[in-house]
């Protein structure tokens, strides 16, 4: 059974810092991997997604890799705004599964002027 | 277009009560996603569509949960009947098509049962 987690569960920075957000996955078996954003009371916002045969993709000042071997990928956030805080949440869509996204719990990131 | 649309973004009832909650998905989207999230839990897939059609409800928790899709613009989540348990944030999200693209997220249902 597919486990996604998130560490750390909550970080806060000083504004400027470059930081990385962690996911990983106990298997390895996936079609892709999809970073979201969410704002307080908001909706989920898809920042990133990663086929399996990629392994980075870049929007902006944000970088997110994978490495499907090791179950692992990272979101890098180049110098951090008080803007970026928000949760950020990890999802793998199985291969072979229907449709089901399997989610981690979230990394809740403050950035602190 | 203005995106997923979910009513009411606030729901307070009182156990036993009948809950519905609605979801209008981005228009030409064939997918169609109900989830839950809880702190403890996070987010959980309750049911998807494709065409109107229910394709997975293996996420529904239980017979008091029940969702609909009478046609593409309209979909339907009900609880009945309710009780404190089931107080969560329920999102629905709609993609063009479901593997390999992105999930539009509405702005979420916050469920509150006393």
């Amino acid at each position: 059974k597919q486990e996604v987690t998130q560490i750390p569960a909550a970080l806060s920075v000083p504004e400027g810092e470059n930081l990385v957000l962690n996911c990983s996955f106990t298997d390895s078996a996936i079609y892709n991997l999809q970073w979201f954003r969410q704002d307080p009371g908001k909706g989920l916002t898809s920042l990133l997604l990663i086929q399996s045969s990629q392994r980075e993709q870049t929007s902006g000042r944000l970088n997110a890799s994978l490495d499907k071997s090791s179950g692992r990928s990272t979101l890098y956030i180049a110098a951090s705004q008080p803007g970026d805080s928000a949760t950020y949440l990890c999802a793998v869509l199985n291969a072979g599964n229907n449709r089901k996204l399997i989610w981690g719990l979230g990394t809740s990131l403050a950035v602190n002027p | 277009d203005a995106g997923v649309i979910q009513s009411p973004r606030h729901e307070v009832t009182e156990m036993g009560q009948e809950v519905t909650l609605r979801c209008k998905p981005i228009s030409g989207h064939d997918y169609l996603f109900w989830y839950r999230q809880t702190m403890m839990r996070g987010l959980e897939l309750l049911i998807y569509f494709n065409n109107n059609v229910p394709i997975d409800d293996s996420g529904m928790p239980e017979d008091r949960f029940s969702a609909k899709m009478p046609n593409a613009s309209f979909s339907t989540l009900k609880i009945q009947p309710s009780e404190p348990r089931d107080s969560a944030v329920y999102f629905c999200a709609s993609s063009l098509i479901a593997g390999g693209v992105e999930q539009f997220f509405g702005p979420g249902t916050r469920l509150t049962v006393l």
